[in-house]
């Protein structure tokens, strides 16, 4: 059984990136047959598909984010990172690591979330 | 990117059948998944494809998709499903949610 775990610091200043990784355990980034992505959800308000990659190095970012986001695969390929650069407050946010499963196009399996707050 | 409106609040009354939907061009070629999320919790996976339920969530959960419309339909809700529900699908930049519904029982 696939699991997620999120994990980086939860307080980054105004301007600085922010770096987050999703440990995976029970499968490989290898596998084929999934996207490994990033999802957010501010406090209060709905989720936000953040972007996926897939273990060729090919990913797919939000267009409202793209020019600030890099998600990049761990070289053990059992890992993988978000960045995201210049975070101002709105971009405080639980973020989720989560697996899309291509043929069936969900996202069945979720980490727990871990809160980032960007305040000075 | 596309869009996916859902209603932001909805109620319904204890086992009483209730229709969350979700509109959006890109579900005129993709399917729509559906995802519960309770305070708290990350949000679980309740519903895909044309009609699929995950391991585990009861079978008064299920969906409908016509053109541009995927619903999610609970026949005879309990207290449980109040909840916050989103419907995703892929679109022509990759992914996307909608806003979210929240559910009230009554």
């Amino acid at each position: 059984q696939v699991q997620l775990q999120e994990s980086g610091p939860g307080l980054v200043k105004p301007s600085q990136t922010l770096s987050l990784t999703c440990i995976v355990s029970g499968d490989s980034i290898n596998n084929g047959d999934y996207y490994w992505s990033w999802i957010r959800q501010p406090p209060g308000k709905g989720l936000e598909w953040i972007g996926y990659i897939y273990f060729t190095g090919s990913s797919y970012y939000n267009p409202s984010l793209k020019s600030r986001v890099t998600i990049s695969v761990g070289t053990s390929k059992r890992h993988f990172s978000l960045k995201l650069s210049s975070v101002t407050a709105a971009d405080t946010a639980v973020y989720y690591c989560a697996r899309w499963e291509l043929q069936s196009e969900h996202f069945l399996h979720w980490g727990q979330g871990t809160l980032v707050s960007v305040s000075s | 990117s596309s869009e996916l409106t859902q209603d932001p609040a909805v109620s319904v009354a204890l086992g009483q059948t209730v229709r969350i939907t979700c509109q959006g061009d890109s579900l005129r070629v993709y399917d729509a998944s559906w995802y519960q999320q309770k305070p708290g919790q990350a949000p679980v996976l309740v519903m895909y494809g044309k009609n699929s339920r995950p391991s585990g969530i009861p079978d008064r959960f299920s969906g409908s998709n016509s053109g541009n419309t995927a619903s999610l339909i609970i026949t005879g809700a309990q207290a449980e499903d109040e909840a916050d529900y989103y419907c995703n699908s892929r679109d022509t930049s990759g992914n996307v949610f909608g806003g979210g519904t929240k559910l009230t029982v009554l």
